[in-house]
């Protein structure tokens, strides 16, 4: 069955330690994964995407087919980095667009 | 991007009654979709929303219970239907624009209480 799994509810640094919030995937097909980010009072909008390779407000996340994760990472966590973030897994071939959730992580960048 | 707005956005409902939550976008768009978030979980999808026909659910969610419409390519409406308090979530309107595999944007959502 197709699953994403954030194992931490809550993440907690202090400004400038570096971050990684975690996810791994169950899928057996070719998937995309996405970093989706909602900061409080706003709407959930798209952090990055693996097929990009990117990096964004200073995050990476690398897709690792052996270890199927795809940790979200930054080396010095900034105080406006604090969000909820969500992974998501979407089927790399189908025309349904659907995503699958995990279960979210609060990244919360203290002082 | 796109521009999503939701409508309402938050009601309380006693339970037994129905509401209809309306999303509209800026422009045309090739996919939307119906998700939920309960209180404290993540996004689950209920369904996608096809145009001129009738919508595709997902497991564990039926067209009586969440009927929903998409008359044309910008608009499509969710009704939940004889509430309980277990439907007390945020509903969330999501479209794709363009290729099935591009960015979805997400609507502001909807907090829904029934009592």
């Amino acid at each position: 069955a197709q699953r994403v799994t954030q194992p931490e509810k809550l993440l907690s640094v202090f400004k400038g330690a570096p971050v990684e919030l975690k996810c791994n995937y169950s899928y057996s097909g070719s998937p995309e994964l996405f970093w989706y980010v909602q900061y409080s009072r706003q709407r959930l909008q798209l952090l990055l995407r693996h097929i990009s390779r990117e990096s964004i407000k200073g995050f990476t996340a690398d897709l690792n087919k052996g270890e199927t994760s795809f940790h979200l990472k930054k080396p010095f966590a900034q105080e406006e980095d604090s969000a909820m973030y969500y992974c998501a897994l979407r089927h790399g071939s189908s025309n349904t667009g659907k995503l699958i959730f995990g279960q979210g992580t609060t990244l919360q960048v203290k002082p | 991007s796109a521009v999503i707005s939701q409508k309402p956005s938050r009601d309380i409902c006693q339970r037994g009654t129905s509401l209809t939550i309306q999303c509209q976008v800026d422009s045309q768009v090739t996919m939307m979709f119906w998700y939920r978030q309960q209180p404290g979980q993540s996004l689950t999808l209920i369904a996608t929303a096809n145009q001129g026909s009738e919508a595709t659910y997902e497991s564990g969610f039926v067209i009586d219970k969440f009927p929903i419409s998409r008359p044309n390519l910008t608009f499509s409406t969710l009704t939940v239907s004889n509430m309980s308090p277990e439907d007390s979530s945020i509903y969330l309107c999501s479209v794709v624009r363009g290729h099935t595999t591009s960015e979805q944007y997400f609507g502001p959502g909807t907090r829904l209480t029934v009592t």
